[in-house]
């Protein structure tokens, strides 16, 4: 089975803080993904990774930043949280599709909390 | 652009009840592929089923049936006898040919009570 980690499944931080989330797969996936959760709005592309030291934006990149430095990790870098970061966050990993999209699969999600 | 529409917030229907649970989407590609998730309590989005834009075929695997309309833009999921272990949050999504990300709809939130 695809097993997608994430560091932890709560985290409790203060605003100005620099905050890492993890993320690490064990199927040698070249695609990685970082999502956002929130009511009502579904899931939310913050940046994804097709490769070793690749990123790409998503649709709601501001505040911010990823680091991709070996195949079966990916990171999501807060540089300064803010109170409007506290979300469920959510990792996936995939193979590319040569044509379309495969199947993501995903981790058991990061709840954030910041104060 | 892309998007996905699920209206229904959520639903509560009663355990043994047929449910279907809507989708529309947009998308200016004639190549896309459709899926369907579910997310239950414990948080992990689970992948049900993957539809490419050229197959209308209607499926079904066991008591989940899925019926693409290219006509009306909708891939509906339907949960015929619901349990509750079906309660979750099912998401719907889309991806354009090329595009390696998914758009995904706002959830709607199953509840089967028994």
């Amino acid at each position: 089975d695809v097993k997608v980690t994430q560091s932890s499944r709560y985290l409790v931080k203060r605003t100005g803080e620099k905050v890492f989330l993890e993320c690490v797969q064990d199927m040698d996936h070249e695609n990685m993904f970082w999502y956002r959760q929130d009511p009502g709005l579904g899931l939310r592309l913050i940046y994804f990774s097709y490769d070793v030291k690749m990123k790409e934006k998503g649709d709601i990149p501001e505040g911010y930043s990823v680091s991709r430095e070996k195949k079966e990790r990916f990171s999501l870098i807060l540089e300064s949280a803010s109170t409007n970061q506290t979300s469920m966050y959510l990792c996936a990993s995939s193979f590319p599709g040569l044509l379309g999209f495969n199947e993501q699969f995903f981790g058991p999600g990061t709840r954030l909390t910041v104060l | 652009a892309q998007k996905v529409t699920q209206a229904q917030t959520e639903i509560s229907v009663v355990e043994k009840e047929d449910v279907t649970l809507d989708c529309v989407y947009e998308t200016r590609d004639t190549t896309y592929y459709l899926f369907w998730y579910k997310q239950p309590p414990s948080g992990e989005l689970v992948f049900l089923i993957r539809r490419n834009s050229f197959d209308e075929q209607n499926e079904i695997s066991g008591r989940y049936s899925w019926n693409f309309q290219k006509s009306t833009s909708s891939f509906n999921f339907t949960i015929t006898a619901s349990q509750v272990v079906d309660s979750a949050v099912y998401f719907c999504a889309l991806s354009e040919a090329g595009v390696q990300k998914l758009v995904f709809g706002q959830g709607t939130r199953l509840t089967i009570n028994p």
